[in-house]
């Protein structure tokens, strides 16, 4: 139990266009879903924080308007990476939480290599 | 192990030999700790957790110690494995915001 996914794996786009990556929780609701970026060798950072049916609570120094991030159900949220540039390459991993059962533990999806040429 | 960086801290270790990997936290007020396994290209996983209100906490082949006075956190491996390669983060959750904040990591090798 508690699998959480992620689509696509990997996405290569060209400077300037728009990504949307997909985070599923498989077999549990998950009132919260959180976003990480990972650059190589460097640890992860937190994003955002996203709960289902309200708008995302971002963390100082990241761009809401770049980064947005929807919630929609209780089974998916959305990244949408704006007008991505090359600075925007990095590992982009997902968790969520599940209720009732643990509300503390996150589950955390394979993560989505993005590479903007 | 604590970040220096880009250049993750590296333990070697020998196939059969027990593992430790070490953690400071910062934040006092953190009363939920985990320790995650990230494979090369893959997400974290979870290994094992432990509270505040624990000191040490078995699983299987793994230990956490916790050591609130010195805000320390350590991970122990027995019996290290080739599939145990990878690298190793620990995080720490303050329960009223439930996020998660995690250590620099520390990249685990065995040697076989």
């Amino acid at each position: 139990g508690a699998v959480v996914s992620q689509h696509p794996s990997r996405v290569i786009c060209k400077s300037g266009t728009s990504v949307k990556i997909e985070c599923r929780s498989l077999d549990f609701q998950a009132t919260t879903m959180f976003w990480y970026r990972q650059f190589p060798k460097q640890s992860l950072m937190l994003m955002a924080t996203s709960n289902e049916g309200s708008k995302a609570t971002y963390e100082q120094g990241v761009e809401k308007d770049k980064f947005l991030i929807n919630h929609a159900s209780l089974t998916l949220s959305t990244l949408t990476v704006t007008s991505a540039h090359p600075e925007d390459s990095s590992f982009y991993i997902c968790s969520a939480s599940s209720q009732p059962r643990d509300t503390d533990t996150q589950y955390f999806g394979p993560g989505t290599r993005l590479t903007v040429l | 192990g604590e970040s220096v960086g880009l250049h993750l801290p590296t333990l070697s270790v020998q196939e059969g030999d027990n593992s430790i990997i070490n953690c400071a936290y910062s934040n006092s007020a953190s009363d939920y700790f985990i320790w995650y396994k990230q494979e090369s290209g893959k997400g974290p996983q979870f290994i094992i957790d432990i509270r505040s209100n624990m000191d040490k906490r078995q699983g299987q082949r793994v230990t956490v110690l916790l050591n609130k006075t010195v805000k320390h956190l350590s991970l122990q491996i027995a019996a290290t494995q080739p599939g145990d390669s990878a690298v190793y983060f620990c995080a720490e959750n303050i329960a009223a915001g439930n996020k998660l904040t995690f250590g620099g990591g520390t990249r685990v090798l065995v040697k076989p």
